[in-house]
């Protein structure tokens, strides 16, 4: 079975430019999760979509950064403009539930951001 | 609101038995996850407890105790590839993943 698909690997920009990070989840798995992790600290949630709702976005930072899931498979998210603070590692995960306590999330190789 | 405490980091032999604690505070539980994080790479699933007491998956087991906030997880038979981060993630009443920064294990031979 093939995993959480995530690119680029890495990515270098400087501030106030946009960049775009893509996911492919695995196979038939309803729910989407976008994180970012600072290195250093845990994975902090971002967004999470049910097939292609969004179940909770709360800690979006809405101004710059945006996400969508528009057939409820792919996922991509947006940075626009990025800060020197959103250097970070942004992870993928997918699970094949409602995201349910039983709901085991399965991360991709995640992508390296770093904002010059 | 959440808060979750565990070590930075830990240094163990290689072949030993390591214990890893975790500490919360939370107003909502829907159960207490173990990921292990290789440095850069992404987390994978090690063990889930929402009861109390000792689960044993090979030579990883995590033991949670609900009343004290308390859980931890223990590697026994240690191996170099053991080496990495660990960490504690509780599923707070929204079924959100609150995570911990997580704990550095070092593996010596």
């Amino acid at each position: 079975e093939a995993g959480v698909a995530q690119s680029p690997r890495y990515k270098i920009i400087e501030k106030r430019q946009s960049v775009a990070f893509w996911c492919n989840p695995i196979s038939g798995h309803a729910t989407l999760y976008w994180y970012q992790q600072i290195l250093g600290q845990g994975p902090k949630l971002l967004i999470q979509f049910q097939n292609n709702g969004v179940v909770d976005d709360s800690q979006l930072p809405k101004d710059r950064f945006s996400a969508e899931r528009l057939k409820g498979v792919d996922s991509t998210l947006k940075i626009q403009p990025a800060k020197l603070e959103d250097s970070a590692v942004y992870l993928c995960a997918s699970s094949p539930g409602a995201g349910g306590h039983t709901d085991t999330q399965y991360f991709g190789p995640g992508t390296r951001l770093t904002v010059l | 609101g959440q808060n979750i405490d565990q070590p930075t980091e830990m240094t163990a032999t290689e072949g030993a038995i390591v214990q890893i604690n975790c500490t919360y505070q939370t107003s909502g539980f829907n159960g207490l996850f173990w990921y292990q994080q290789h440095a850069g790479e992404a987390p994978t699933f090690l063990s889930y407890n929402v009861l109390d007491g000792l689960e044993e998956k090979g030579r990883f087991s995590s033991f949670l105790s609900r009343s004290k906030g308390y859980s931890y997880l223990l590697l026994k038979e240690l191996q170099m590839k053991d080496s990495a981060s660990y960490l504690c993630a509780l599923m707070d009443s929204n079924y959100q993943l609150i995570w911990g920064a997580g704990t550095k294990l070092i593996i010596k031979p």
